[in-house]
């Protein structure tokens, strides 16, 4: 069974203070994985897309990687404007549907 | 930017009665989607529609819930004879391509009273 898991379920950072959040997952035939920030009330906001291991993404503060088995997403000397929840999800190849993992809730600390 | 739109934002209704929900797609995007959330749980999928027709769905859209596009924009999910445990956030979501990433609005959420 398809199936994605985050961790850790919640992490608090100091302003600057980079940390790193991982999305484990088994798939059958991954087409791609991707990241998304939810803010409270909110609707999940796109930030990367990775297909294959190896592959690496950016933006701004964020940085996205990718292996068969996992992804990080390392965030570098993070703001409070970065407090949210970040989700994981995964797509297979013989479907459109994306299956999501529970997120990681950051909360950034001035 | 633009945007997918869902109307309306919040929408509490009686046990038994029949919702409907709307979104506004992004206008080039083909691919239409309807998820949900039930607070503090995963988002889960439930149907996929491409080409006027459903073109998966998971095991919880059964025969209560039915999705359509009546006039070319608007993508609608409708609740028949809703449940306590129909409450949760609906998000529709769209993409351009199967394979590409989903732009998902700021959802509905559904309160059964």
């Amino acid at each position: 069974e398809d199936q994605v898991t985050q961790s850790p379920e919640a992490l608090r950072l100091q302003e600057g203070e980079s940390s790193s959040l991982n999305c484990s997952y088994t798939v059958s035939g991954l087409r791609g994985l991707f990241w998304y920030r939810q803010d409270p009330g909110k609707g999940p906001e796109f930030l990367f897309t990775l297909y294959s291991a190896g592959e690496e993404k950016e933006k701004e503060r964020l940085k996205a990687t990718l292996t068969k088995k996992e992804s990080f997403l390392h965030i570098t000397a993070p703001k409070p404007e970065d407090s949210a929840t970040y989700l994981c999800a995964v797509q297979a190849r013989n479907t459109d549907k994306l299956i999501f993992g529970t997120g990681t809730r950051l909360q950034v600390f001035p | 930017e633009p945007e997918v739109t869902q109307t309306p934002s919040h929408q509490v209704t009686q046990m038994g009665q029949e919702v409907i929900l709307r979104c506004v797609p992004i206008s080039n995007h083909l691919y239409f989607y309807w998820y949900r959330q039930i607070l503090g749980q995963k988002v889960e999928f439930l149907v996929s529609f491409y080409n006027n027709e459903i073109s998966e769905k998971s095991e919880i859209f059964d025969d209560q819930f039915s999705v359509e596009r009546p006039d070319g924009s608007n993508f609608t999910l409708k609740i028949r004879s809703t449940k306590l445990e129909d409450s949760a956030m609906y998000f529709c979501a769209t993409n351009r391509e199967s394979s590409t990433e989903a732009f998902f609005g700021q959802g509905t959420r559904l309160t059964v009273v």
